[in-house]
């Protein structure tokens, strides 16, 4: 069965700043990654998916990630941070109908 | 556009009740997932729905759970004997459903529920 690792449980950064939110996972066959983006007492929205073809997969709001095979990680990007991206991130991986998240990293961005 | 919607958005209530949460997906979506999320964690998956029929149910499921969605739309979730460790954001998410693993599952709001 396939997990996710979320490596950072929280992130602060400030504004206009580059971030990395790192996604590692483990599974012996190939997998779909997603990174979905949870406001305050929202339900969770899709930011990016890998499905297959280019490993570098660009999503909303400027993120972008990169599926890295060889090290089974799928790391979420932005190059410059806004106040308005302070949220919890998840990733997930899937397999057939078997959807694991991992347990979110916490994005605040302060000014 | 009327995304996923899920009623109660919170519900409060006393150990030993029973509560019953309601998800309308998307229109033309077919199928239909429940998941949890505790505090601090991700989304863990409960049991989903293809149409009207119950497909997959997580050992996390336990008997005190039941899911139905009977006429292949809305789908509710009904907790009976509520306990404290059941205080947790339920999760309603829809796909189209055509079997395909690359699909996207477009989640509601989700219910809050507090078990006092």
């Amino acid at each position: 069965a396939q997990s996710v690792t979320q490596l950072d449980s929280q992130v602060p950064v400030f504004e206009e700043a580059p971030v990395e939110l790192r996604c590692n996972y483990s599974s012996s066959v190939s997998v779909y990654l997603f990174w979905y983006v949870q406001y305050p007492n929202q339900g969770l929205q899709l930011l990016l998916k890998y499905l297959s073809g280019s490993t570098l997969v660009k999503g909303i709001n400027g993120f972008e990630a990169e599926f890295n095979k060889s090290q089974t990680s799928f790391h979420l990007r932005k190059p410059s941070v806004h106040i308005s991206d302070t949220a919890e991130y998840f990733c997930a991986v899937r397999k057939n109908n078997d959807m694991r998240f991992g347990a979110g990293t916490r994005l605040t961005v302060k000014p | 556009d009327t995304g996923v919607s899920q009623d109660p958005r919170h519900k409060i209530t006393k150990r030993g009740q029973n509560v019953t949460f309601r998800c309308d997906p998307i229109s033309e979506h077919n199928r239909l997932y429940w998941y949890r999320q505790t505090l601090g964690q991700g989304p863990e998956f409960l049991t989903y729905f293809q149409n009207e029929a119950q497909l997959e149910k997580s050992r996390l499921l336990s008997d005190r759970f039941s899911a139905e969605r009977p006429k292949g739309s809305f789908s509710t979730l009904e907790i009976q004997r509520t306990e404290q460790g059941d205080s947790a954001m339920y999760l309603c998410a829809s796909s189209l459903g055509r079997g395909n693993a690359k699909e996207t599952q477009y989640f509601g709001p989700g219910t809050r529920l507090l078990v006092l």
